[in-house]
């Protein structure tokens, strides 16, 4: 069985740009949450979908958001990038809600913004 | 405030002994207890997950304990090997009605020396 699929696993963008991360889960798996890790301040929750719909959602701004489609794959996108977004972007899937059951993760996805 | 703390910061042992990591919440209410090992650059994978009822339980050479009454949990590791170096995160799951969250510590560091 697959496990979750972050792309890309690495990537370089400037202040200003904007980018898209992509997320797929475990197959049979129908939430996937999003998550900024930087050192020193853990793990960050951003938001979590299920079913193609937003089910929460962490204190980020506006400049960050996310999908999911109905294969239940996920994106999130981060627009009008700063540099303290920089950090590693991690992807669970759960099968139910992932607050309530188990969270298997992606290698993330590592940001850097100049 | 519902917060996850963690202790030691970071741990250096030589491979062969054992450790334990504390974790102390003040999450209320509670739903499980769960703890993480995520190595260097990857993403994180479950170790155990407990709940209120469960205040032992084991997989393989990692047993982690739950005393619900004092909001206390133990992380022990038993005849370290090198490929435990690894950041170990506790992360303590609340219901409250239809609001579901995870609490992230953030975590403690260990590294094991031949």
């Amino acid at each position: 069985k697959a496990g979750v699929t972050q792309t890309p696993r690495y990537l370089i963008k400037t202040r200003g740009q904007q980018v898209t991360l992509s997320c797929s889960p475990i197959s049979g798996h129908r939430s996937v949450s999003w998550y900024q890790q930087t050192p020193g301040q853990g793990l960050q929750f951003l938001f979590e979908y299920f079913s193609e719909t937003q089910r929460n959602k962490g204190n980020f701004p506006g400049r960050f958001s996310g999908r999911q489609f109905s294969n239940s794959r996920s994106e999130m996108n981060v627009s009008t990038l700063e540099l303290g977004d920089s950090a590693l972007y991690l992807c669970a899937s759960s099968w139910g809600s992932g607050n309530a059951g188990e969270l298997f993760f992606g290698e993330g996805s590592r940001l850097t913004v100049l | 405030k519902n917060q996850v703390e963690q202790s030691p910061q970071s741990l250096i042992i030589l491979e062969g002994k054992n450790c334990t990591l504390q974790c102390n919440y003040t999450v209320s209410p509670f739903s499980n207890l769960r703890w993480y090992k995520q190595d260097t650059g990857r993403g994180p994978v479950s170790l155990t997950i407990m709940t209120f009822s469960e205040n032992t339980k084991s997989n393989g050479r990692y047993t982690a304990t739950l005393d619900a009454d004092t909001k206390q949990s133990s992380l022990h590791i038993t005849a370290s090997q090198l490929s435990d170096s690894a950041s170990y995160i506790c992360v303590v799951g609340m219901i409250a009605g239809n609001n579901r969250k995870l609490i992230w510590g953030l975590g403690t560091s260990l590294a094991v020396n031949p």
